[in-house]
C-alpha cells in the first residue's frame, strides 16, 4: 500500500501561471481533501469531498477548484496562481465518520512557490 | 464558524522535563484528535477521544478530553529528543475537522 501519494513535491510558478496538483490514496477512502500550511497558521482546509463526484467548500477555497472524478483521486487546481498561494499543500483521506474511524492519512506534502 | 484555540505556540523544555499543550474549541465537539508533525514531514494520526471526560494513554503520552467535550490536552511525561515536532489538535463538531494552530516542541538534549 502506498496511501496517500502527491505529486509534484516541488513547483515554482509565476504569477499567473495554472497549474493542477494531484493527490492519489488506495486505501478506498471515501473522503479526501485539499489543505494548506503556513508558519504559524496550522492547516487550513481548502476544499473537500465525500465522495466521487462530490465536492465542498472548505475555510479558505477562494483560488483554487477541485474535482473527483475518481474514488481514489483528488485534484488541486490553480487557475491563475497568486504570491499568497505560496505554502506547502498537503492532501489527505479518511473514511466517513460514520464508521466511526477518522482518522487522516496525509500526503507527503507539495511545497509550491510562486514568484 | 468553529475554531480550534491551541496554546501554547511554542515550548522549548529541557530533555526529561514534562510537556503539555492545552487545546480550546468554540463550540462542543463530537470528538477531538491529535496529530503529530515531524520538522519537514507530514501529520500523522496519534489518537482520537470521543467521550466525555475520556483520558487515554500512549507510552508516555497522556490525552485528557474535558468533561464538556470542548476542551482537550495533551501531557507527555519525560520528553526524549524523539519527541521534537508540532502537535496539532483537531475537533470535529458539525463542519469538516478544524485544526488548531499547533504547539512546536524543541527538546534540548
Amino acid at each position: 500500500n502506498a496511501g496517500v501519494t502527491q505529486t509534484p513535491k516541488f513547483r515554482v510558478l509565476k504569477t499567473g501561471q495554472s497549474m493542477t496538483l494531484l493527490c492519489a490514496q488506495d486505501m478506498n477512502h471515501e473522503y479526501m481533501y485539499w489543505y494548506r500550511q503556513d508558519p504559524g497558521m496550522g492547516l487550513r482546509l481548502i476544499h473537500y469531498s465525500v465522495g466521487e463526484g462530490t465536492t465542498a467548500k472548505g475555510e479558505v477555497p477562494d483560488g483554487y477548484n477541485v474535482s473527483r472524478l475518481k474514488k481514489q483521486n483528488f485534484l488541486l487546481g490553480l487557475e491563475s496562481a497568486a504570491p499568497s498561494q505560496t505554502s506547502v499543500y498537503f492532501c489527505a483521506s479518511s473514511y466517513s465518520p460514520g464508521t466511526g474511524f477518522i482518522e487522516q492519512y496525509f500526503g507527503p506534502g507539495t511545497r509550491l512557490t510562486v514568484t | 464558524g468553529q475554531q480550534v484555540m491551541q496554546i501554547p505556540q511554542y515550548q522549548h523544555v529541557q530533555e526529561g522535563e514534562d510537556f503539555t499543550t492545552y487545546c480550546n474549541s468554540s463550540t462542543t465537539l463530537s470528538n477531538i484528535q491529535w496529530y503529530k508533525q515531524r520538522p519537514g514531514g507530514h501529520p500523522v494520526f496519534l489518537i482520537q477521544l470521543v467521550k466525555s471526560g475520556e483520558v487515554k494513554k500512549q507510552k508516555r503520552l497522556t490525552f485528557q478530553f474535558g468533561e464538556a467535550k470542548k476542551n482537550s490536552s495533551l501531557h507527555i511525561t519525560a520528553t526524549q529528543t524523539t519527541d521534537v515536532g508540532t502537535y496539532f489538535c483537531a475537533g470535529l463538531g458539525n463542519t469538516p475537522l478544524v485544526f488548531g494552530k499547533g504547539t512546536r516542541l524543541s527538546v534540548i538534549a
